[in-house]
């Protein structure tokens, strides 16, 4: 059973256009999302995270939404570059008090930028 | 700043052999964690601790035991390799509470068990 689930596993975006991740949640209990970045043979590199008081989180070229309503959240790469390439993870904690428990990831999204 | 390091990098072992992963941060962070990630999957939680002495199962414990004696040290142990324990793993740690936080990752070790 799912809880965080990201169903592309691949994505491929021309340089400089725009690259969006999706990810989907059933979790209600969820109340932060962070979005990791994996290349291979290295671990996971956190990128960004929203809390679930907030629908929208900035950092230079990366964007996450959060629709709550929908269980579904989405990272935006504008514009996108070779050094994007990777795999993408979704993850999320649930409960109060910074949710001590660990994360839930989902399968990831291998982003390949082409020139 | 070294953050999270993980060692072994690499390990073969055979089936029934026991072996211990280590982990240490040094980050002063209260919380660590170790996931393990299969081929096309995402990181599964194993273990984790919210301070010294203080251990609590994750998702998938069974095979597995930790111990945390320190604040800076978080190894896993094996007792019996199965070839379902056949994995890369990562160790990670981050502080205790605040508002806003990112998990810091180790490098991961390659386990294969034959």
């Amino acid at each position: 059973d799912q809880q965080v689930k990201q169903n592309s596993p691949s994505l491929s975006v021309q340089e400089g256009r725009i690259s969006i991740l999706n990810c989907d949640y059933t979790n209600s209990m969820f109340d932060y999302f962070l979005w990791y970045k994996k290349y291979p043979a290295e671990g996971p590199t956190f990128l960004i995270s929203i809390s679930s008081i907030k629908d929208k989180n900035e950092d230079g070229r990366f964007t996450v939404f959060l629709n709550k309503s929908a269980k579904h959240l989405s990272l935006h790469i504008v514009p996108s570059q070779p050094g994007d390439s990777a795999v993408y993870f979704c993850a999320a904690s649930g409960g109060s008090g910074g949710g001590a428990d660990g994360l839930t990831f989902g399968k990831g999204t291998h982003l390949i930028i082409q020139p | 700043n070294a953050g999270v390091t993980q060692t072994p990098k690499f390990r073969i072992l055979k089936i029934g052999q026991s072996m211990t992963l280590q982990c240490t941060q040094d980050m002063n962070h209260n919380y660590m964690y170790w996931y393990r990630q299969d081929p096309g999957m995402g990181l599964k939680l194993i273990y984790y601790s919210v301070g010294a002495g203080i251990t609590d199962k994750g998702e998938v414990p069974n095979g597995y035991n930790v111990s945390r004696s320190t604040t800076e040290d978080f190894p896993l142990r094996l007792e019996l390799a199965a070839p379902s324990q056949t994995s890369v793993y990562f160790c990670a740690s981050r502080t205790a509470g605040g508002s806003n936080y990112g998990y810091t990752f180790g490098s991961g070790t390659r386990l294969t068990v034959v």
